[in-house]
């Protein structure tokens, strides 16, 4: 079967570093999302990796390791805000999006 | 401000009963999509459009039909709902369809409870 797994949660402190981990098995690969959701909210995008490396955005960058199926997601300077559930997702051979359940990241002062 | 709109936002509902949530969109985008968030689980897909006049079947389509008149509104109906339809449900739309690799937009949610 297909599978993305991500821890349930991690707390990490303000203006730390934190890094949220997620592997994955799925038929196929055409890409892997990363995406931000507040408690209550909709998800919203974060990144895109369909290459083996690093992508960087801001405080944000995510990494990809195909043939490890393995991505990271890398937060710096963490703020309050950041405080937010972020949801890893694959693209399969069939494009279909196969989604993780999420990690619950809490940020303590 | 451009974007998705769900309704309601919330709901309970008695069993048995039918029940359609809205989704509306005015970014003119060709594929729209209906997800359920549960407690633990990822996002499942429950139906999907890849254009107007065309819809298809995601991972947990069974108590669920959609339709797809035009580009902007792709509405969600229950039949008969049942107590394992409580939820919350998504709807997002991307420019793009399933062949591509596009990013999704969200509406708000639909918190509906069956009771």
């Amino acid at each position: 079967g297909q599978n993305i797994d991500q821890p349930t949660e991690m707390t990490a402190t303000e203006g730390a570093i934190v890094q949220i981990n997620c592997t994955y098995q799925t038929s196929g690969f055409n890409g892997l999302f990363w995406y931000q959701q507040h408690a209550g909210e909709a998800p919203t995008f974060l990144s895109y990796n369909v290459l083996d490396g690093l992508e960087e955005k801001g405080r944000f960058s995510s990494f990809l390791s195909r043939s490890k199926g393995y991505s990271y997601l890398l937060l710096k300077e963490l703020q309050m805000k950041d405080s937010a559930s972020y949801l890893c997702a694959v693209t399969d051979s069939n494009y279909q999006l196969i989604w993780g359940a999420g990690t619950k990241l809490i940020i303590k002062p | 401000i451009a974007g998705i709109t769900q309704a309601p936002t919330s709901q309970i509902l008695a069993a048995g009963r039918r029940m359609t949530l809205r989704c509306t969109q005015d970014m003119r985008h060709n594929a729209m999509y209906w997800y359920r968030q549960d407690l633990g689980l990822g996002l499942r897909l429950i139906h999907y459009s890849n254009t107007a006049g065309t819809t298809g079947k995601g991972e947990v389509p069974d108590g669920y039909s959609v339709s797809r008149a035009n580009t902007d509104d792709f509405p969600l109906t229950l039949a008969s709902a049942v107590p394992s339809q409580t939820s919350v449900y998504f709807c997002a739309s991307s420019e793009e369809g399933l062949a591509e690799t596009g990013e999704l937009f969200f509406g708000e949610g639909s918190r509906l409870t069956v009771l």
